[in-house]
């Protein structure tokens, strides 16, 4: 199975930072890589898709890069709305996908 | 408005079983493949099952294989997950999502829309 590392596991940030998530796949897996924002007790919302694509009506200070087995996730500028844990998720093993073990950001 | 309502969930004694549903709306359920993510409290996300929009092909994590089965009714836009012989460490909530494929050369994967969840107990 391809195993998915988010660093860091969590993280301190204030309004107004930018803010970097990375993620790394034990394997290649191309830009078949998707984050998801996740706030406690609400279900799991899609951000990025192929690495890089932003997902519609996700706000454009969210984007994604990378591709092969290292990947990143960047706030541009830290929301109040912004605070929740952050996942990545391979889609390049065929129906046998895995996250990333998630990324807390706080304040 | 596209609606994905999970149900079923509860708590069952180890070995018991249940029978979880997610309720579609919004959407032509029919074509579209459907997965089962959960979450065990305080954990992370673990990907469970995938289904294909007819229904015939299905794919299950390994650490369900053989216990849990991945079903659908496309007439009455549901899809289903039977779980049997639970274990303590199937505790979670489960959530259905929907799967959307990128329509480019390439093409890419992802679950752009989830339901609430449902909450599974197992314990004596």
């Amino acid at each position: 199975d391809i195993q998915m590392t988010q660093s860091p596991s969590s993280l301190s940030a204030s309004i107004g930072d930018r803010v970097t998530i990375t993620c790394r796949a034990s394997q290649s897996i191309s830009s078949y890589l998707n984050w998801y924002q996740q706030k406690p007790g609400k279900a799991p919302t899609l951000l990025i898709y192929a690495a890089s694509s932003l997902q519609s009506g996700v706000p454009s200070r969210f984007s994604g890069s990378g591709s092969g087995t290292d990947f990143t996730l960047t706030i541009s500028s830290l929301q109040p709305e912004d605070f929740a844990t952050y996942y990545c998720q391979q889609s390049y093993s065929t129906q046998t996908w895995t996250f990333g073990q998630g990324t807390k950001v706080e304040i | 408005e596209v609606h994905l309502v999970e149900s079923g969930g509860g708590l069952v004694q180890p070995g018991g079983s249940l029978r979880l549903s997610c309720a579609a709306s919004g959407f032509t359920f029919s074509s579209f493949e459907m997965n089962w993510v959960r979450q065990a409290p305080g954990k992370g996300l673990e990907w469970i099952s995938y289904i294909s929009s007819t229904g015939n092909t299905v794919f299950y994590a390994d650490f369900v294989k053989g216990r849990f089965t991945v079903s659908r009714d496309n007439a009455k836009s549901s899809l289903f997950l039977q779980m049997n012989n639970l274990r303590a460490e199937d505790t979670a909530v489960y959530y259905c999502a929907r799967e959307r494929t990128t329509m480019k050369e390439v093409s890419y994967y992802y679950m752009d829309v989830w339901g609430k969840g449902t909450t599974v107990t197992v314990s004596s």
